[in-house]
């Protein structure tokens, strides 16, 4: 099984919809990650969690929502989709700083296209 | 700020050609840099990493060397195979955590 496994991988929806993406690990990690791929602009991350109750903003949260219901969740939620917020969103995660291990582990993606 | 600057794909080679892909980065302070690949239909993967400068990382066949004379960190392979097909980025991570990615170059090797 993946260790970073996301639902849906693929939603179409309609501008104005509340839409949310889900992210789940089995890694064990703590921080967890929020990003979103767009061609030609490589990953921007949107939001990011060190912890339970540590959530912080990205570089690009404006339309954007986060809730980090336990270590292995984390999930992004869309309030009001807009088509300039369709992309590939991916959720990552990493150990915490100090472990001298700093890979992020990605999931695979879900492509979300708003009408 | 801190940025990443990547060729611009796509590159098309074929079976055991040699493949760069240069990347340049600007940052402020002592960045670790990273190679991360993703191949079609998956999330990426780190590739390789360097974290101070004259390091080498070095995986599956793909070498990289940190460069801070240049602030270089290009990939290079010296004989690539289909299943090499895949979209490469190169990141730079300033402090424990942020990566900074650059646009990403797809490569496609024919058979």
């Amino acid at each position: 099984d993946a260790d970073v496994t996301q639902t849906p991988r693929n939603r179409i929806t309609k501008t104005g919809k509340r839409i949310m993406l889900e992210c789940s690990q089995t890694k064990g990690h703590d921080r967890m990650y929020w990003y979103r791929q767009d061609p030609g602009l490589g990953l921007r991350l949107i939001y990011y969690s060190f912890d339970v109750k540590d959530i912080n903003k990205g570089e690009i949260s404006d339309g954007y929502s986060v809730s980090r219901q336990a270590q292995a969740k984390f999930s992004l939620s869309l309030e009001s989709a807009i088509p300039n917020q369709t992309a590939l969103y991916f959720c990552a995660t990493s150990e915490s700083a100090g472990t001298g291990v700093d890979t992020q582990y990605f999931g695979p993606g879900t492509r979300l296209t708003v009408l | 700020g801190d940025s990443v600057t990547q060729m611009e794909g796509p590159v098309t080679l074929s079976e055991e050609a040699f493949l760069t892909i240069n990347c340049t980065y600007t940052a402020t302070g002592y960045p670790s840099l990273f190679w991360y690949v993703q191949y079609p239909g998956e999330g990426l993967q780190l590739l390789l990493k360097a974290t101070k400068a004259d390091d080498k990382g070095s995986n599956k066949g793909f070498e990289a060397t940190y460069r801070k004379e240049t602030t270089s960190f290009h990939l290079e392979k010296g004989s690539v195979q289909v299943s090499d097909s895949a979209v490469y980025f190169c990141a730079l991570r300033i402090g424990d955590y942020k990566l900074s990615f650059g646009a990403g170059t797809t490569v496609t090797v024919r058979a």
